[in-house]
């Protein structure tokens, strides 16, 4: 069974700093993948980054970058400069792949609410 | 186009009521899901189409009852339901099984039950 852990409920950080949100999971899987997400007070869920299991480098999309620890199976998601825009909860969510299979399961973790502070 | 469109934004309905949750999307993606979202948990999967084709469902009551009558509708049919089942769900869409694929969602329904 796969697991998601976000084990900080609520993160506050000052305007135009960085912050960094914690996300650990749990696998046997070796191919799965790891997303983020943001849903802010309207509910939408707003796909951030992904990163794969297989992949080298850490992803990045524009402010947003992922910090993958795979031996430590962890995916911490990393604002920069934040926005009091980017003030909302946060979601790591896995998808394993097993292949051939219909497990198309995006399971999610329990979230972190950010709130940024003029 | 990446837009998953769900309707209604708002839905309130009583326990001996029936009504439908819409969700199209126009992607080409051949992974449709439900999920159900209480207020300040995470989303809970509900169901998943893949091909059209039911491939999940996370032993969800039968009063509420999935349809995919094709590619790029998911409908989800609701009948006697109880206040609980009040909560956000959500219709997301992915490329298909891959877990490199991310899932586009809708804004959701606001579904109260009285």
């Amino acid at each position: 069974a796969q697991k998601i852990t976000q084990t900080q409920p609520g993160m506050f950080v000052q305007e135009k700093e960085a912050v960094t949100l914690d996300c650990t999971y749990d696998t046997s899987d070796q191919s799965y993948g790891l997303f983020w997400y943001k849903q802010p007070s309207s509910g939408e869920m707003i796909f951030l980054i992904y990163q794969g299991s297989y992949d080298e480098q850490n992803a990045t999309e524009g402010r947003y970058s992922l910090n993958f620890q795979k031996a430590r199976k962890s995916a911490n998601l990393v604002i920069s400069a934040s926005q009091l825009g980017d003030s909302a909860m946060y979601f790591c969510a896995m998808r394993e792949g097993r292949g051939g299979g219909a497990t198309n399961k995006l399971i999610f973790g329990t979230g972190t609410l950010l709130a940024v502070q003029p | 186009d990446t837009e998953v469109t769900q309707t209604p934004k708002h839905l309130v309905m009583g326990m001996t009521n029936k009504k439908s949750l819409k969700c199209e999307q126009h992607m080409g993606h051949r992974a449709m899901y439900w999920y159900k979202q209480k207020a300040k948990k995470p989303p809970e999967l509900m169901f998943v189409y893949s091909y059209e084709k039911l491939s999940i469902n996370e032993s969800v009551p039968s009063r509420f009852s999935p349809e995919c009558p094709n590619s790029s509708l998911l409908n989800l049919h609701l009948h006697a339901l109880q206040p609980e089942d009040s909560a956000l769900y959500l219709c997301a869409s992915s490329q298909g099984r891959d877990s490199r694929t991310e899932a586009f969602f809708g804004q959701g329904t606001r579904l109260t039950v009285v």
